[in-house]
């Protein structure tokens, strides 16, 4: 079965520096997601990556998909304290009917 | 157009009690999820069903808990004689395609679980 592990599992920074979320996968990936969860909230989507090498970028968040579509990756610029909370990567597989996610990675920012 | 919307956001129950969770889906979505999220750990994936049909339950335990997405109203997960293992946010999710191509999920906010 497919796995997807992260790192960091947690990450504090100060506000207005960059960070890096990494998702590995152990089999290829079809579908990546990213998401992010407020504490004690439901999950936002964030973006979808399909191919390899693809990038997509929204406001100061920028995610990658690497060539042989096994791992993946959040950078943020310049983060805010509205970044906070634990980023979640799912994927789904080949000729599988469900997401499957990582650990996720809990992120604060402080002042 | 609303979210998928879950009841209720917080549920408490005594061990041995029986818990029902609701969840709406979006709109037009006739794919629903749920998932697991126990304290300090990632989403673990339950089960997946369209209307009045189950298509995967591979994470589903195999005893006391049950799902249900009937033609009419929302999807259930119920669960029996709840133990304090039990206690765990659940999330539902919901899409209006299934699993080939771009698999969007909209989530709702979670019912939170706590078994004394």
């Amino acid at each position: 079965s497919q796995e997807l592990e992260q790192s960091p599992q947690s990450l504090i920074v100060q506000e207005g520096k960059n960070l890096t979320i990494n998702c590995t996968s152990s089999k290829t990936l079809y579908g990546l997601y990213w998401y992010k969860q407020k504490y004690g909230e439901g999950l936002i989507f964030l973006m979808m990556l399909q191919k390899g090498g693809e990038e997509k970028s929204h406001e100061k968040i920028t995610a990658k998909l690497d060539e042989k579509k096994q791992q993946s990756s959040l950078h943020i610029t310049a983060s805010q304290p509205s970044h906070a909370g634990i980023y979640l990567c799912g994927a789904d597989g080949y000729n599988t009917d469900k997401l499957i996610f990582g650990t996720g990675t809990r992120l604060q920012v402080f002042p | 157009n609303a979210g998928v919307m879950q009841n209720p956001r917080h549920l408490v129950r005594r061990r041995g009690q029986e818990a029902r969770l609701r969840c709406s889906p979006v709109k037009g979505h006739s794919h629903v999820y749920w998932y697991r999220q126990l304290p300090e750990e990632g989403l673990k994936f339950m089960v997946y069903l369209q209307k009045e049909n189950i298509i995967d339950e591979s994470g589903m335990p195999k005893e006391r808990f049950s799902a249900e997405f009937p033609k009419e109203g929302p999807s259930i997960l119920r669960i029996q004689q709840v133990v304090r293992g039990d206690s765990a946010a659940y999330f539902c999710a919901s899409s209006p395609t299934g699993p080939s191509g771009a698999n969007v999920l909209t989530f709702g906010a979670g019912s939170r679980l706590t078994v004394l």
